[in-house]
This record gives structure tokens, sequence and C-alpha cells, in this order.
């Protein structure tokens, strides 16, 4: 059974700092996906990576995809107050492909002034 | 249409009753899910449909539970004689090929 991990769970940071969210699972895959959830909000696509070694960008935020480490991290820089949200990571299983992802627990962060 | 269309938005119901949830995906999406979120929780999934083939319904927690995809478009979920732990909000998402999930804005169902 896949299993998706997200570490941490919970995140406070100052507006301007650095710093990485982790995304583990436990079996094979190389798709992984990056959501957005703002309180009382659905959950809106961030990145999707398709293969090892995938980086993508947009603004403050990049994601990036290790196969082999079955690991993805979400790196936030100079994080501004607007960032604030959970943040998932759902894997596509690599013998189930295209049907359900499993969804890690959420990060949830909140970026202070 | 533009995005995936959920109704109602939200859904309060007394213990017992039966209640549906709509679920609109984008056209042309073949594959539907629904996945249930409750308060402060990560996503649970419940079913999945994929074009004309069988659904997936190993989330399901009851057989309480149940939905339907009509003419490959929408879906309807159904559950029946609710309890309080049904409570949550309950996602819909489409997608097509290998883009991910585009999630509606959710069912937020209350039982009282």
């Amino acid at each position: 059974e896949l299993k998706v991990e997200q570490n941490p769970l919970f995140l406070s940071m100052q507006e301007g700092k650095n710093y990485t969210i982790y995304c583990n699972y436990s079996t094979t895959s190389d798709r992984l996906y990056w959501y957005r959830q703002d309180p009382g909000k659905s959950l809106e696509s961030l990145f999707v990576l398709l293969s090892n070694g995938a980086v993508k960008q947009e603004g403050r935020l990049m994601a990036s995809l290790d196969t082999k480490a079955r690991l993805s991290t979400l790196h936030i820089t100079a994080a501004v107050h607007d960032l604030s949200a959970t943040y998932f990571c759902a894997v596509d299983p690599v013998d189930n492909y295209g049907q359900n992802f499993v969804f890690g627990p959420g990060t949830r962060l909140s970026v202070l002034p | 249409g533009a995005g995936v269309s959920q109704s109602p938005s939200n859904k309060v119901t007394e213990k017992g009753k039966d209640v549906e949830l709509r679920c609109d995906p984008i056209s042309g999406h073949t594959a539907l899910y629904w996945y249930r979120q409750s308060l402060g929780q990560g996503l649970e999934f419940l079913i999945y449909f994929q074009g004309n083939s069988a659904p997936d319904k190993s989330g399901l927690p009851s057989d309480r539970f149940s939905a339907e995809r009509t003419g490959g478009s929408v879906s309807t979920l159904t559950i029946q004689r609710t309890q309080q732990e049904d409570s949550a909000v309950y996602l819909c998402a489409s997608s097509f090929n290998n883009y991910g999930y585009t999630f509606g804005s959710g069912t937020r169902l209350t039982v009282v």
C-alpha cells in the first residue's frame, strides 16, 4: 500500500526566509503533484512532476522530484504572507497509473510579518 | 464548462436523512474522482470513474455511500441514512491524461 508522508506538518516562518517542505512516498512512482489549499477553499494545482529530476518553478516556489529517493521537495524562497496555506503532495502509483492519487497529510504553512 | 462544478456548496441535513451531491466535471475529462476531507485533515479517496469502465469503489467507507456517473459526465454521490461522522467537505475532481486533477469547490456537508 502506497503511503505518502510530508514533513513538517506545521510550519511557521517569517517573511523573507527560505524553507523546504518534504514529501516522501513508499513505492515506485514518477508522477507527483503539488497542490495548495487556502482555508475554506478547494485545492489548486501548483506543480506537475512527471519524471526523475523534474524541476518546476513558479514565483517563490520551486518543486523537484527524485524518484530514486522517492522524495519531492517544495522550496520556498523569501516567503511572503500570501503563501500562507496548506500544501499537499499527491503521488500517482506506478502500478495503478491514472487511478486514485494518494495524498500526503498536508503541510500547514503560516508566514508571519 | 470551464471548471469542475459542484452543488450544493453547503448542505445541512438531519441525521438519518439521505443526501445527494452533484459534480459536473470539465468537458472532455474522462476520469472523475470523489474525495472527502474532514476538518483540518487530509484527503480520503472515495470512488473513481474512468470512461465506461466499472468504477473503483474501494474507498467508500460503508454501504450507505454510493455514486454513479451518467453518460460519462455528471456524477452524483449519494449518502443514505446520514450520520454525524459523515460531516465533511466532499471534493470532486476530474482529469485528462497525466496533468493531475482539477478540483471543484466542494460541498460542505453538516449532519445535525
